[in-house]
């Protein structure tokens, strides 16, 4: 099966703390995993895709193959980083195939 | 400017009613997909194409249309909506090589009473 998880609808954090947001995967084979992200009622736009292992916005995600997981990290999280951020996975259609997403809120 | 454009970018619709819902890019990727977006739900698959003259169906197919007719167009038809089909829908479309990453039109909020 292939599958997303976010286990958590929304994390709350303040200002200056880490952040991690959790993804983990179910696919067989070799995933191509992105993390997208929505401020309020706008477009999903890409953040990170694994393949490029690029920092945006000071964010990482690394990919552990033996752990099947893409977690999305932030060291220190900022007010303009509250979001909806979608952890999602290449289908063998081609489709992306998405998690249930994660609200982060950054407290001031 | 280039990218994918949905319309309308809200609606409200009388059950029993049917709609399509526009989506056109201008990036000449061959695939295209139509999500929603339902809270708690996350974004799930609707219907997709891989090329100009086909499409398949995704995770939540029932209820919805699709027709390909060139690369630039993929509209949605709702044929008879219901309440369910409350929810904002988003389109998108990528390469099918290379970059594979997908670009989203803005989304259109569908409400049906």
């Amino acid at each position: 099966a292939q599958r997303v998880t976010q286990p958590e609808k929304l994390l709350s954090v303040f200002k200056g703390a880490p952040v991690e947001l959790k993804c983990n995967y179910s696919y067989s084979g070799s995933p191509e995993l992105f993390w997208y992200v929505q401020y309020s009622r706008q477009r999903l736009q890409l953040l990170l895709r694994h393949i490029s292992r690029e920092s945006i916005k000071g964010f990482t995600a690394d990919l552990n193959k033996g752990e099947t997981s893409f977690h999305l990290k932030k060291p220190f999280a900022q007010e303009e980083d509250s979001a909806m951020y979608y952890c999602a996975l290449k289908g063998s259609q081609g489709n992306l195939i998405f998690g249930k997403g994660t609200k982060l809120s950054v407290k001031p | 400017i280039a990218g994918i454009t949905q319309a309308p970018t809200s609606q409200i619709l009388a059950a029993g009613r049917r709609m399509t819902l526009r989506c056109t890019q201008d990036m000449r990727h061959n695939a295209m997909y139509w999500y929603r977006q339902d809270l708690g739900l996350g974004l799930r698959l609707i219907h997709y194409s891989n090329t100009a003259g086909t499409t398949g169906k995704g995770e939540v197919p029932d209820g919805y249309s699709v027709s390909r007719a060139n690369t630039d167009d993929f509209p949605l038809t709702l044929a008879s909506a219901v309440p369910s089909q409350t929810s904002v829908y988003f389109c998108a479309s990528s390469e099918t090589g290379g970059r594979t990453e997908a670009f989203f039109g803005q989304g259109t909020r569908l409400t049906v009473v």
